[in-house]
């Protein structure tokens, strides 16, 4: 199975900061990658999809990219509320899976 | 607007099946793939497998093969996820979410497997 790998595995940062997490595939996986954000005892959200695809409704400081195995979520101008986890999943094929996850402080 | 409304909280003992349903609305449930997805406390997101609910196909995550089920009811718009010889570490939310990029989930349902 394909592996997803993220870095770091947690990270702190300031309000106004440009933050980047970064995720692999052991494999490549074209451009399904997606990255969600799970804050304390929510649901996860989905921010991107298509490796680069914003999500309707998600500010834009966040943005994502890359293809075939290297990608990486952006948030700049880190803010308040993006304190969360960030994940991301494959889902060219099964399974689906997710990173380990990306814990951000501020 | 979509919406994937789960049931409730579960307690099971060691040993025991777990059925969790999750009902459909805002859209065509046959359209879409429902995927169902763990998390233990504290832990990360785990793919558990796919159910087509057009056709009823499925496919499980290599951990849980020979112990989920994933089915569904058309009728009622309802997909379901059965986890049967529970264990402690089975202790988790399960979450339904529509395929393919998860842009809704249910709200999630508490099983807890204790003795």
């Amino acid at each position: 199975d394909i592996q997803m790998t993220q870095s770091p595995s947690s990270l702190s940062a300031s309000v106004g900061d440009r933050v980047t997490i970064t995720c692999r595939a052991s494999q490549g996986i074209r451009y399904y990658l997606a990255w969600y954000q799970q804050k304390q005892g929510k649901v996860p959200k989905l921010l991107i999809y298509g490796a680069s695809t914003l999500q309707s409704g998600v500010p834009s400081r966040f943005s994502g990219s890359g293809s075939g195995t290297d990608f990486t979520l952006t948030i700049s101008n880190l803010q308040p509320e993006d304190a969360a986890t960030y994940y991301c999943q494959r889902y060219d094929s099964v399974p689906r899976t997710f990173g380990q996850g990306t814990k951000v402080d501020i | 607007q979509v919406q994937l409304v789960q049931s409730g909280a579960e307690v099971k003992k060691p040993g025991a099946s777990v059925k969790v349903s999750c009902k459909a609305s805002g859209y065509i449930f046959t359209s879409y793939d429902i995927n169902w997805v763990r998390q233990a406390t504290g832990q990360g997101l785990e793919w558990m497998g796919w159910m087509n609910p057009n056709n009823g196909d499925t496919g499980y995550a290599q951990k849980f093969q020979g112990r989920v089920t994933m089915t569904r009811d058309t009728s009622i718009n309802t997909a379901y996820i059965e986890l049967s010889s529970l264990r402690s570490e089975d202790t988790a939310v399960y979450y339904c979410a529509r395929a393919p990029q998860y842009g809704n989930w249910g709200q999630g349902t508490l099983v807890t497997v204790s003795s």
